[in-house]
């Protein structure tokens, strides 16, 4: 079967890194992406990997392992606006995304 | 209109009545997506459509059914509502299928149904 691993929930400090990690098992691999979705809003798009490496944008960087099966979303400089929950999924063969379950992120002062 | 829209923004309806959920996109987009999102769960694929004309099933398409008469438009409809299709919907859409396929969601519509 399909399986996309996220923690359910991490807590962290204003001003601080976090980092979301991401565990998958899908029939195919096409790339990797991350969503952020808060609360009662749509996801939107923040980062596609699909070769081993790392991805930086701005204060948002996302890292691959094919290898692995694995993947990490990092934040630095947090802000109270960060506060959401990240969705990581994989296009598998059929290019059709695979989620998993989000990880909600709460962000303390 | 800028993107994706949906319609109705929220519903309550009763058990065995027919839904049908509207999703237009202005991107001239080649395919669009039904997701359902459940606490607890990933986005769930119910029923995709790559180019207009063409449909196919997703991971939970039973008790769902979807046209695609032309590029904006891809309307879900329940054919006889049951409490467990109490979700969240949401539409998407990306520019083709293909390795790089960012998809751009609308904002959702909630059914509840009792």
């Amino acid at each position: 079967g399909q399986n996309i691993d996220q923690p359910t929930e991490m807590t962290a400090t204003e001003g601080a890194i976090v980092q979301i990690n991401c565990t998958y098992q899908t029939s195919g691999f096409n790339g990797l992406f991350w969503y952020q979705q808060h609360a009662g809003e749509a996801p939107t798009f923040l980062s596609y990997n699909v070769l081993d490496g790392l991805e930086e944008k701005g204060r948002f960087s996302s890292f691959l392992s094919r290898s692995k099966g694995y993947s990490y979303l990092l934040l630095k400089e947090l802000q109270m606006k960060d506060s959401a929950s990240y969705l990581c999924a994989v296009m598998d063969s059929n290019y059709q995304l695979i989620w998993g379950a989000g990880t909600k992120l709460i962000i303390k002062p | 209109i800028a993107g994706i829209t949906q319609a109705p923004t929220s519903q309550i309806l009763a058990a065995g009545r027919r839904m049908t959920l509207r999703c237009t996109q202005d991107m001239r987009h080649n395919a669009m997506y039904w997701y359902r999102q459940d606490l607890g769960l990933g986005l769930r694929l119910i029923h995709y459509s790559n180019t207009a004309g063409t449909t196919g099933k997703g991971e939970v398409p039973d008790g769902y059914s979807v046209s695609r008469a032309n590029t904006d438009d891809f309307p879900l409809t329940l054919a006889s509502a049951v409490p467990s299709q109490t979700s969240v919907y949401f539409c998407a859409s990306s520019d083709r299928v293909g390795s790089y396929n960012e998809q751009f969601f609308g904002p959702g519509t909630r059914l509840t149904v009792l």
